[in-house]
């Protein structure tokens, strides 16, 4: 079956940039999304790449995908405390809508 | 813009009773649902798709009979935990997909989580 992975944690000054990587499986896939969960509560999107699409880029935030590869990663720009977080990508195909999420990356923001 | 709103956001409950989240789109009509569960530091895994009106399709090693969804309307789904024992403990987040436009006509929308604690 379909299969996402992600690095399990990170750790970054604040201020520097952070790149959480991604990789999957299945080469259907229509979109492929970067969500923000912070402890305790739901899903926030981030931002979402067109299976097409080669980068992405919403003001803090860099998308970057290699279809070929099957890679993608979500780089954010001067990194701040408050960007500490669980980062989930996910990728769904227009066929079935559903969605599968990766393992989930650990963000730490140290001051 | 969309809004998915689940409730209860907490609940606590003894084992072996029976406890019902919903999930409930606010400004849509959401042709598809989705539940998922997500354990303490981990993933979160596709419970089951249920579609307006008719039954739900469970994902493979999701008891259908434990985890009951009912999806009777374009705005509401639930999900009902028959006899929850502890290890029913979890995370359950829903979605729903829009119709038609959003972000890119594919888009889901999530609800904000329900904390089930069973005791």
């Amino acid at each position: 079956g379909e299969d996402v992975e992600q690095s399990l944690f990170l750790s970054v000054r604040e201020g520097d940039s952070s790149v959480i990587n991604c990789t999957y499986t299945d080469s259907s896939s229509t979109y492929l999304y970067w969500y923000k969960q912070e402890p305790g509560a739901g899903l926030q999107l981030l931002t979402y790449i067109f299976s097409n699409m080669d980068m992405k880029q919403d003001q803090r935030l860099t998308v970057l995908l290699n279809k070929k590869d099957k890679h993608l990663s979500l780089r954010i720009a001067d990194t701040q405390t408050g960007d500490s977080a669980i980062y989930f990508c996910a990728e769904t195909n227009s066929g079935t809508y559903k969605y599968i999420f990766g393992t989930g990356t650990r963000l730490k923001v140290l001051a | 813009g969309a809004v998915v709103s689940q409730h209860p956001s907490w609940v606590i409950c003894k084992s072996g009773t029976s406890v019902k989240i919903e999930c409930r789109s606010l400004d849509f009509q959401a042709t598809t649902m989705f539940w998922y569960r997500q354990f303490p530091k981990q993933s979160l895994m596709l419970m089951a798709t249920s579609n307006e009106g008719s039954k739900a399709t469970y994902e493979q090693g999701v008891e259908k009979d434990k985890f009951l969804i009912n999806h009777a309307s374009l705005t509401l789904s639930t999900l009902t935990v028959t006899s929850a024992h502890p290890e029913d403990s979890s995370f359950y987040i829903c979605s729903a997909r829009a119709g038609s436009g959003g972000l890119a006509g594919n888009t889901i929308y999530f609800g904000e989580g329900s904390w089930l604690t069973v005791v």
